[in-house]
């Protein structure tokens, strides 16, 4: 079954504390993005990847860092957190530059 | 700054009747355009894409694009309260990076109501 696999699913955590949301897909999907959902705001692209060792900022990249080392994972690092990123954060993969599938998301709150 | 316009809604229809969801996008060079199906509490799922002018059908949905007026909408027939869902549009234009990224609209609320 194709999948993108996010986690953890649900994290409440502490201003400050280094943290990685993983993503992972079976698809071998060349392209990976990770976006954020806030109300009012939609989503919005944090960072991308058109393959391997190939990452590019997307719309609001401050504050995170992603790494590709393989095809199948894309994670999200959050060095140090601050309320603001308190939100619901989907990864999704595709063939070419356009997501296909999206995980089931990760809603994190930060204190 | 690449604009992507939506009514909020939400667009309320009757069960059966058609629902038409409107999308105005300011980048001229979109090359293609997308739209996902958000379900309350779900992630996004592509339901339809199109890359020319005119109507491309899927079922009992329809995507319309007029690049001229650079405005895409997507035609939902026979409406069901299964359909009821938030629907992003998306258009795909060069992000400037050497690719083509896509910018989410903040996506119209469709009720469908039996």
């Amino acid at each position: 079954e194709a999948q993108v696999t996010q986690n953890p699913r649900y994290l409440i955590t502490v201003t400050g504390k280094k943290l990685t949301v993983t993503c992972s897909q079976n698809m071998n999907h060349e392209y990976m993005s990770w976006y954020r959902q806030d109300p009012g705001l939609g989503l919005r692209q944090i960072y991308y990847s058109m393959n391997v060792e190939v990452t590019d900022k997307g719309d609001v990249p401050e504050g995170y860092k992603v790494s590709r080392k393989e095809k199948r994972n894309f994670p999200l690092i959050l060095e140090s957190p601050s309320p603001n990123q308190t939100s619901l954060y989907f990864c999704a993969s595709g063939i070419t530059g356009q997501p296909q599938h999206f995980g089931d998301g990760t809603r994190l709150s930060i204190l | 700054q690449k604009e992507v316009e939506q009514n909020s809604g939400p667009l309320s229809v009757p069960e059966g009747a058609i629902a038409s969801l409107n999308c105005t996008y300011s980048d001229r060079g979109s090359q293609s355009f997308f739209w996902y199906r958000q379900y309350s509490g779900k992630s996004p799922e592509l339901i339809m894409f199109i890359y020319s002018n005119g109507d491309k059908e899927d079922g009992r949905f329809t995507a319309q694009l007029n690049k001229a007026s650079q405005y895409v909408s997507l035609l939902i027939r026979d409406s069901q309260p299964s359909d009821s869902a938030t629907y992003l549009c998306a258009p795909q234009g060069w992000s400037g990076a050497g690719s083509y990224q896509l910018t989410f609209g903040k996506g119209t609320k469709l009720s469908v109501i039996p």
